[in-house]
Parts: structure tokens; C-alpha cells; sequence
């Protein structure tokens, strides 16, 4: 079953604007994990934030994370064209494994 | 950085035939391996946990006699699709943690590039 639930569903912004993705879980985890898929295509990995962490950056990422209330954020900043894709969050508790949120996909107008 | 090979990218199969999807871990090497289903727009389900050596740990739901899995090498894991349905016609993506980095919790998995499957 899946982990928890992605807001918004689907995003369109000009070039240039930041996006904002939420993410909710259920459970306790270890870490939350964003991820970046083109279409038809693989995951490739954005940034893991650990639940003892709350904020995180790479690049023109910033991840948050509120254990308290179980959600976390991925904020793109100056977004570009080639940003366009689904961005997924996943969540670690215990096994190895990942548990996916619905994702959501974003759409960079130039 | 790390490496993983699916294969074949895309398969096109008849009904009740069988088809197998290759999972390699290029440059590191992976006792755990996970199958994932994704169906058009929708997120990746787990469908089983790879363990090298071992047999597969399914997800509720899954039938283990329908996707038959065997991990027989650290580097390499396979996904059967047994006597194929159309309604088994999906995206199947598989992903690997690399053993070196430690105990795989706090590290990030990789994704090969995905497997679409139509049954006709």
C-alpha cells in the first residue's frame, strides 16, 4: 500500500517561478527521499533528508522535513524547462525498501 | 555514480507467453533488489523484495507463481512474467542499494531505466 499523498498532483508554472511539492507519510521513517522521473524513463535520485534533519539543500533544491506532522516539501527554485517532469517522495522505515507518494508532475512553461 | 541496467527497455509479448526482465548492478554490487509496477501516471507499487541467495519477499497482493524472481548473483537480479495477460502490460522498474555504502537505510537506491511490457 502506498506511504502517503502528494499535493498538488500536477503543477504548471512559467520558467523562471519556484515550484513547491508537498508530501505526506504515515508512518514513523528513517529518511524521506525525492526523486525525479522524465517520462517512460527511470527514478533518479534528488535528495534524502534524515528524520532528525529538517532542512536540506542541493543546488537549487531545498527539502524540508516536519516529523511532527509528517510532511515534507521540495522547493525548486528558478525553475527551468528541463525541470519538467514527475517528482516522487519515498519513504524508509526499518527495511530497506521504499514506499512512494503519488508524485507529482510539474510543468515548466518557457 | 552508480549504475543500474535494465533489460530489455521495451518487450511486446502474445498472450500466455513468458518474459523475462534482467536487473544488473553495473559497479557495485547489491544483495537487495526491488521490483516495481507502474502503471501509466501513477506511482511505482513494490512488488517483491531480491535477496541474493535467497527466495524473493513478495508484497501483499503479488503472486509469486505469476512474477517469479531469482537474485543468483550479487550484481544480478531477473523478474519472469509468467504466462503473460494484457492486464499484466505495464512500466516495470527495478532499483538496487549499493552493499558498500553500509546498511541501506540511510542511503539512496538506484533505479534502472524501466521495463514496458505489452501483452497483446
Amino acid at each position: 500500500s502506498q506511504q502517503g499523498e502528494e499535493d498538488p498532483q500536477a503543477l504548471s508554472i512559467q520558467e523562471g517561478e519556484n515550484a513547491t511539492m508537498n508530501c505526506s507519510y504515515k508512518t514513523s521513517i528513517n529518511n524521506l527521499q525525492w526523486y525525479r522521473q522524465n517520462s517512460g524513463r527511470g527514478l533518479v535520485h534528488l535528495i534524502l533528508i534524515r528524520s532528525n534533519e529538517r532542512e536540506k539543500h542541493s543546488g537549487r533544491l531545498r527539502v524540508t522535513l516536519d516529523t511532527s506532522k509528517k510532511s515534507s516539501s521540495l522547493l525548486i527554485t528558478a525553475s527551468r524547462a528541463a525541470d519538467t517532469a514527475s517528482y516522487f517522495c519515498a519513504t524508509s522505515s526499518g527495511a530497506q525498501k521504499l514506499v512512494f507518494g503519488q508524485g507529482t508532475r510539474l510543468t515548466i512553461n518557457p | 555514480g552508480a549504475v543500474v541496467s535494465q533489460h530489455p527497455s521495451w518487450v511486446i509479448c502474445k498472450s500466455g507467453t513468458s518474459v523475462k526482465i534482467e536487473c544488473r548492478s553495473l559497479d557495485f554490487q547489491a544483495t537487495t533488489m526491488f521490483w516495481y509496477r507502474q502503471f501509466p501516471k501513477q506511482s511505482l507499487m513494490l512488488m517483491a523484495t531480491s535477496n541474493e541467495g535467497s527466495k524473493a519477499t513478495y508484497e501483499q497482493g503479488v503472486e509469486k507463481d505469476k512474477f517469479l524472481i531469482n537474485h543468483a548473483s550479487l550484481t544480478l537480479s531477473t523478474l519472469t512474467v509468467t504466462s503473460a495477460h494484457p492486464e499484466d502490460s505495464s512500466f516495470y522498474i527495478c532499483s538496487a542499494r549499493d552493499d558498500s555504502r553500509g546498511p541501506g537505510r540511510n542511503t539512496e537506491a538506484f533505479f534502472g531505466q524501466g521495463t514496458r511490457l505489452t501483452v497483446v
